[in-house]
């Protein structure tokens, strides 16, 4: 079956500090790619996607993610983290099944804490 | 925000009890999943639709069932509610399975 993992499951930066969370998934053929982030307390807003082609992807809050396919990785950076950016982040892949699509799956999530 | 919303927002039950919660879009979007958020576990996917009567079971369906009998409302239906079942419970829609699903604000629910 399908997984998704999150090998960070808590990270502790400083304001300023460089951010790179692990994504790594288990389907081989084509996927759909995402991170979410959660905010304490709210739901699940869409940081960014990737469907195809450029394989770095830009998203909102000046995260970014590149896809390695080689290494079925979608690793989510940003190179200055904000107090603000304190969030539960969630990775998600979509696997595609020949003419079919199947469901998200989510990783377990990875809790940044930003110290201010 | 996508125009989800979700009631109740926060219910408490008691262990036996029946218990229903609704999902409303305005997106006129086709597919709508719940999902359970739970501590060390992410989001695990409960029942999805992708039509008005249609549904299927996701990863953890045992114990709740689903209805869609229009567009904008799927409900989700604990018919015994149980301690295990006390979670976050988040609806999402999507306007293919392939693209992005946006979330509701979620229901909190504590079984006692």
């Amino acid at each position: 079956a399908q997984s998704v993992s999150q090998h960070n499951h808590h990270v502790i930066l400083s304001e300023a500090a460089s951010l790179e969370l692990g994504c790594n998934y288990s389907y081989g053929g084509t996927v759909n790619l995402f991170w979410y982030v959660q905010y304490p307390g709210q739901h699940l807003q869409l940081l960014l996607k990737y469907f195809s082609g450029d394989p770095l992807v830009k998203g909102i809050k000046g995260f970014e993610a590149e896809f390695i396919k080689s290494k079925f990785s979608f690793n989510l950076r940003k190179p200055s983290v904000q107090w603000s950016d304190t969030a539960e982040y969630f990775c998600a892949v979509n696997a595609h099944y020949g003419g079919s699509q199947g469901n998200l799956i989510f990783g377990k999530g990875t809790k940044l804490s930003v110290k201010p | 925000d996508a125009g989800i919303t979700q009631s109740p927002r926060h219910k408490v039950t008691e262990t036996g009890t029946p218990v229903t919660l609704r999902c409303h879009q305005t997106e006129n979007h086709r597919y709508m999943y719940w999902y359970r958020q739970d501590p060390g576990h992410g989001l695990r996917l409960i029942h999805y639709s992708y039509g008005v009567k249609d549904t299927d079971k996701g990863e953890v369906s045992d114990g709740y069932s689903v209805s869609r009998s229009k567009t904008e409302d799927f409900l989700l239906t604990l018919e015994s509610a149980t301690s295990s079942q006390t979670s976050v419970y988040f609806c999402a829609i999507s306007g293919d399975p392939g693209y992005e699903q946006y979330f509701g604000p979620g229901t909190r629910l504590t079984v006692t």
